[in-house]
C-alpha cells in the first residue's frame, strides 16, 4: 500500500516553462487535492476535486490546471512558470475526516 | 469562511520538558474536525492528533494530548517530555463537514538537547 506518492521530488524550471505535477493514491479515495506551502502561509488548497471528472478551485488556482480522468490520478499542470510559482506542492487525498499527504515536490521557477 | 491562526512563528523547549502550542480558530458551523500535523525537516505531513467537535473529552495520542475550548474556539498541543525528534514545524488545520481543509500558517518549534 504506497498511499499517495507524487513526482518529481524536484524540478527547477525556467520563466514561461510548462509542467505536469504527478499524483496518484492507491486507497480508492474520492477526495484528492493540491496544495502549495509558502513560508509563513501554512498550505493553501490550489485544486481540488471531489470523484473522478469533477474538480474545482481552491484559495489559490490561478496559473494552474487539473483534470481527474481516473480515482486514482491528480495531475497538476503549470502552464506557464512564473517565480511566484516557486513553492512546495503537496498533494493529498483524503477519506472521513482524515487527510493523507504525498511527500511533497519543491519547485523552483528562474 | 473557515480561518484558523497560530500566533507563535517559533517556540523552543529543553528536552524532557514540557511545551504547549496556541491555535484559534473561527468557524459558524457545529460539525468539524481539528487537527494538529507535524512536518519535520523530511517535508512530510505526519498527522499527530485529531478532535472531533461534537466530543467534549479531550483527545491524547502518547505525549501529545490537546486542550479543546469550544466555546473559545482554542485548540492547543501539548508535548509532554520533548524529545529531539519533536523538532519540526507544526500546523493547526480544521474541516468543517463537507468542506476543505484550512491550515494555520505553522509554528516552527526546537528541542534543544
Amino acid at each position: 500500500n504506497a498511499g499517495v506518492t507524487q513526482t518529481p521530488k524536484f524540478q527547477v524550471l525556467k520563466t514561461g516553462q510548462s509542467m505536469t505535477l504527478q499524483c496518484a493514491q492507491d486507497m480508492n479515495h474520492e477526495y484528492m487535492s493540491w496544495y502549495r506551502q509558502d513560508p509563513g502561509m501554512g498550505l493553501r488548497l490550489i485544486h481540488y476535486s471531489v470523484g473522478a471528472g469533477i474538480t474545482d478551485q481552491g484559495e489559490v488556482p490561478n496559473g494552474y490546471n487539473v483534470s481527474r480522468s481516473t480515482t486514482e490520478d491528480f495531475p497538476l499542470r503549470l502552464l506557464s512558470a512564473a517565480p511566484s510559482q516557486t513553492s512546495v506542492y503537496f498533494c493529498a487525498s483524503r477519506a472521513l475526516g482524515e487527510q493523507y499527504f504525498g511527500p511533497g515536490t519543491r519547485l523552483t521557477v528562474t | 469562511a473557515q480561518t484558523v491562526t497560530q500566533s507563535q512563528p517559533e517556540m523552543s523547549v529543553q528536552e524532557a520538558e514540557t511545551v504547549t502550542l496556541s491555535c484559534t480558530y473561527d468557524t459558524s458551523e457545529n460539525n468539524y474536525y481539528l487537527f494538529w500535523y507535524k512536518q519535520p525537516p523530511s517535508r512530510q505531513m505526519i498527522l499527530v492528533i485529531r478532535q472531533e467537535a461534537y466530543k467534549q473529552q479531550n483527545a491524547t495520542e502518547n505525549r501529545f494530548s490537546v486542550n479543546f475550548q469550544k466555546a473559545a474556539k482554542s485548540f492547543s498541543l501539548k508535548i509532554s517530555d520533548s524529545q529531539l525528534g519533536d523538532t519540526a514545524m507544526y500546523f493547526c488545520a480544521s474541516i468543517n463537514y463537507g468542506q476543505n481543509f484550512v491550515f494555520g500558517p505553522g509554528t516552527r518549534l526546537s528541542v534543544l538537547p
